[in-house]
């Protein structure tokens, strides 16, 4: 079962738009959210990350929005570009057993057109 | 600066058949993980390690083994490869699993 549920499973956007993709958790023992970005024949790649003591971090121009209550967090990609078409993963972790351990999300497929 | 390397890069498998796949870091992290990737299903935890001689299962243990004699080496082996194990896995390592993730180039295994 996924701990994660991630949207949506692909997006199309226009360049110069704003894409967003967004989570959805469950266990509230998540302490640590990042995001990869995965490139057609690479490992993926952290992006950007946030912990739940902040409602907002942006780099540049990708920006994650985190709401606590709601249990949902989401990446926004500002003035998006055809370089910016990968598969990113929304991703948690927590600790369980005396370790830390993550879980992904299921990924999204973003292409920018130009 | 290599990073997490991953070999081989591409196998095929012949069902029943056995192999380890390779992964090896030089970032001393502490820290080492494999997933699978399949289509729609994400990256899926197999096995991860929290230091020399430490591992333990993740989501999706069954069919494989891990071993973690040194910092830098974690291998993973395929007891008897099955169809349902054609994937694409990712080594990972990371100084604690509270922070960034360095990911290997993946090793893409068709099992037939």
């Amino acid at each position: 079962q996924q701990q994660v549920k991630q949207s949506p499973q692909s997006l199309i956007v226009q360049k110069g738009g704003i894409s967003i993709i967004n989570c959805a958790y469950e266990n509230t023992a998540f302490d640590y959210f990042p995001w990869y970005q995965q490139f057609p024949g690479k490992g993926p790649a952290l992006l950007i990350a946030i912990r739940p003591d902040v409602s907002e971090k942006k780099e540049g121009r990708f920006t994650i929005s985190f709401n606590k209550s709601a249990k949902q967090f989401s990446l926004h990609i500002m003035d998006s570009q055809p370089g910016d078409s990968a598969t990113y993963f929304c991703a948690a972790s927590w600790v369980s057993g005396g370790y830390q351990k993550v879980t992904f999300g299921t990924g999204t497929k973003l292409q920018v057109i130009p | 600066n290599a990073g997490v390397t991953q070999t081989p890069k591409f196998q095929v498998l012949k069902t029943g058949q056995s192999m380890t796949l390779q992964c090896a870091q030089d970032m001393n992290h502490e820290y080492m993980s494999w997933y699978r990737q399949d289509p729609g299903m994400g990256l899926r935890l197999i096995h991860y390690s929290v230091g020399a001689g430490i591992t333990d299962q993740g989501e999706v243990p069954n069919g494989y083994n891990v071993s973690r004699s040194t910092t830098e080496d974690f291998p993973l082996r395929l007891l008897s490869a099955a169809p349902s194990q054609t994937s694409v896995y990712f080594c990972a390592s990371s100084a604690d699993m509270n922070t960034e993730a360095f990911f290997g180039q993946g090793t893409r295994l068709t099992v037939v």
